[in-house]
């Protein structure tokens, strides 16, 4: 079965550190290229960060550029986000998903989600 | 960044009738080279991830029930439900994928009246 499993989320505290992982099965990951979007309680869709396929070009939207670093591990089939200076409009599900197959920059394949909650 | 704008916000039809949300980009999402608009929908049911129903603004994703359909060109889009079912209530974003970043409509909440 085709699937990405999102993990790694939790409750943290303004300032804290989270890493999320996202686990590939039923394809082919090193031909991948991967991204993380988020939505708030409640609020629509923001992408937030593409790394291609040999993790050579990696891509952030400005509201989390220098706080979140992605990478991945295509020996192990799992993309990752390391999220740092965590604030409370962090608060979101984080989602994990894949460009188009023949990589145009539409996601036709998302994970279901792991809720991040910065509170204090 | 392009903006997304979608309208309505919310809409409420009866069961068998048509559907129709409309999506609007600050800018032209058509690349003149390849005459393809840049344009993708996703429905989000209830506590589900977003799923793929449309890209290329008017091409559906495999599985896709053909009462779905996409239309426009540029920077106006529409997406069509010709017979609303029980099964399509959901919120329905569209995405432009011309640019970086790639940007979303705020969403529709479709349900049934």
């Amino acid at each position: 079965q085709v699937q990405l499993v999102e993990s790694g989320g939790g409750l943290v505290k303004p300032g804290g550190s989270l890493r999320l992982s996202c686990a590939a099965s039923g394809l082919t990951f090193s031909d991948c290229q991967l991204n993380w979007i988020r939505q708030a309680p409640g609020k629509g869709l923001e992408w937030l960060s593409y790394i291609s396929s040999s993790g050579n070009t990696i891509h952030y939207a400005d509201s989390v550029k220098g706080r979140f670093t992605i990478s991945r591990d295509n020996a192990k089939n799992s993309l990752y986000l390391q999220m740092t200076s965590l604030r409370a409009e962090d608060t979101a599900v984080y989602y994990c998903a894949k460009y188009s197959d023949d990589n145009y920059w539409y996601f036709n394949l998302w994970g279901r989600g792991t809720l991040v909650t910065v509170s204090s | 960044d392009i903006v997304m704008t979608q309208s309505p916000d919310s809409l409420a039809v009866s069961l068998g009738e048509r559907a129709t949300i409309n999506c609007k980009s600050s800018q032209n999402v058509l690349y003149n080279s390849n005459n393809k608009n840049y344009l993708a929908w996703y429905q989000q049911k209830p506590g589900q991830p977003p799923k793929l129903i449309i890209y290329w603004a008017s091409t559906r994703e495999f599985g896709v029930p053909d009462r779905f359909s996409g239309s426009g060109s540029g920077t106006d889009f529409t997406l069509t439900i010709s017979s609303l079912q029980a099964e399509d209530v959901a919120v329905y974003y569209c995405q432009q994928y011309y640019s970086t970043p790639q940007t979303f409509g705020q969403g529709t909440k479709l349900e049934i009246k």
